[in-house]
């Protein structure tokens, strides 16, 4: 079975500093790697994907996301933080091999950016 | 190109009752999957439409249901409502061809259809 984990319910971080938001993953074959946004009152917003190649993937609003497959983590970052980026953070899984479409997501981990 | 449309955005039954929610997937997408979001849960699959056939099913009882029409928009039907069943509802499209490794696609979502059962 697939599974993810965000660690930290939730991050805090200044304006103008730099963010991670931590996730692990656990899969049987090849994971398909994805993060959304969630604003309040709003669906996911698709951030980035990794699928395979560059263990960099570069993202919408200046997001990245780091692939590493010896430690199963896939953590998402940014390097310059704005108050309007605080929002709910999704990590999602695929098991392309086992699990068809569906995506198994983590928890969430809400990120507070403050002025 | 439009996004993936949701309705009605909110709900209110009552326990015992049923309700039907609908979703239209963004423009030649073919591949629709729901998922319910509840704070102690967290976001859960429910199931996955292709081609009108139900291509994948997650862990959820019988009263939850879902049917894909030909022009790809999908109908999720929640029978005998429990108070647990109080969620954001949340529809998801992709062209997702294929289910296997060489679907590379992205799942796009609906803004959701918030339900509360009271």
């Amino acid at each position: 079975a697939q599974s993810v984990a965000q660690p930290e319910d939730q991050v805090n971080v200044a304006e103008g500093n730099p963010l991670t938001v931590k996730c692990t993953y656990s899969v049987s074959g090849n994971p398909y790697l994805f993060w959304y946004v969630q604003y309040p009152n709003r669906g996911l917003q698709f951030l980035l994907k990794y699928i395979t190649g560059d263990n960099l993937v570069k993202g919408s609003y200046g997001f990245e996301a780091e692939f590493n497959k010896s430690q199963t983590s896939f953590h998402l970052k940014k390097p310059s933080a704005l108050v309007s980026d605080s929002a709910l953070y999704f990590c999602a899984v695929r098991d392309v091999i086992n699990a068809g479409n569906m995506l198994t997501f983590g928890g969430g981990t809400r990120l507070m950016v403050k002025p | 190109k439009a996004g993936v449309t949701q309705t009605p955005r909110y709900l209110i039954k009552t326990r015992g009752q049923q309700v039907t929610l609908s979703c239209s997937p963004i423009s030649g997408h073919r591949s629709v999957s729901w998922y319910q979001q509840t704070p102690g849960q967290g976001l859960q699959f429910l199931f996955e439409y292709f081609s009108e056939t139900q291509r994948n099913k997650g862990n959820f009882p019988g009263r939850f249901s879902g049917r894909q029409f030909s022009n790809s928009r999908s109908e999720m039907n929640v029978s005998t409502l429990e108070l647990g069943d109080s969620a954001l509802y949340l529809c998801a499209s992709s062209l997702a061809g294929t289910s296997g490794s060489t679907n590379t696609d992205t799942q796009y979502f609906g803004p959701g259809t918030r339900l509360t059962v009271l």
